[in-house]
């Protein structure tokens, strides 16, 4: 079964500092779909970033990057010159990308992100 | 346009009574999927519908949980005789197809049983 771990319950960044949150992942399979997903206190879960397994060169939306690391199966998010409204919960998740009868997200016990003016 | 809704946002049930839970996914989208989200935790998968189809229920965690689709848009989430451990947030989100990467959550319904 796949599994996803966010090992940091909790981590604080000073207002335009750049933070790292990692995520590591289990799976056996190879095609699949990695996600970072952002959930402020209004709970309303958004996509902020995804990578797919087959691609090498890491994905970057704005001042968000990954790192994904295949072969160790991590895929870490970073947040570049961080703003107020970064603050949130941030999920890792992960999705197989497989034509079958599920396209389940197996998500993170997540990373509450808390931004320091 | 208009995003995932669902309805009630919040929701008091005194255990042992049955609740529904509704969402409305965005028009046109095939797939729907219910989440529960226990406090301080990750969204946990419940069920898959693809249109009227429910594919996947293995999320369900008991036989008092029942979800529907009849017409392929509109989904609900019924839990009956409700326990403690139902308490959480019930998270809705659609997708335009089933091999779509992107899901769109709803803002969830929180249930409280006391």
């Amino acid at each position: 079964a796949q599994t996803v771990t966010q090992s940091q319950p909790e981590m604080s960044v000073q207002e335009a500092e750049t933070v790292t949150l990692s995520c590591t992942y289990d799976t056996s399979e190879s095609d699949y779909y990695l996600f970072w997903y952002k959930q402020p206190p209004s709970r309303q879960m958004i996509l902020v970033i995804r990578q797919e397994a087959y691609k090498q060169q890491n994905a970057t939306e704005n001042r968000f990057s990954v790192n994904f690391q295949k072969a160790a199966k991590s895929f870490s998010l970073k947040i570049s010159d961080s703003q107020l409204g970064d603050a949130a919960m941030y999920f890792c998740a992960y999705k197989m990308n497989y034509g079958g009868a599920t396209n389940k997200l197996i998500f993170g016990t997540g990373t509450l992100l808390a931004v320091q003016p | 346009g208009a995003g995932v809704s669902q309805s009630p946002r919040y929701k008091v049930a005194k255990r042992g009574q049955d609740v529904a839970l509704r969402c409305d996914p965005i028009s046109g989208h095939v797939s729907l999927f219910w989440y529960q989200q226990a406090l301080g935790q990750g969204p946990e998968f419940l069920t898959y519908f693809q249109n009227e189809a429910q594919l996947d229920k293995s999320g369900l965690p008991s036989d008092r949980f029942f979800a529907e689709r009849p017409e392929g848009s509109v989904s609900t989430l019924k839990i009956q005789r409700t326990q403690q451990e139902d308490s959480a947030v019930y998270l809705c989100a659609s997708s335009l197809t089933g091999d779509s990467y992107e899901q769109y959550f709803g803002p969830g319904t929180r249930l409280t049983v006391t």
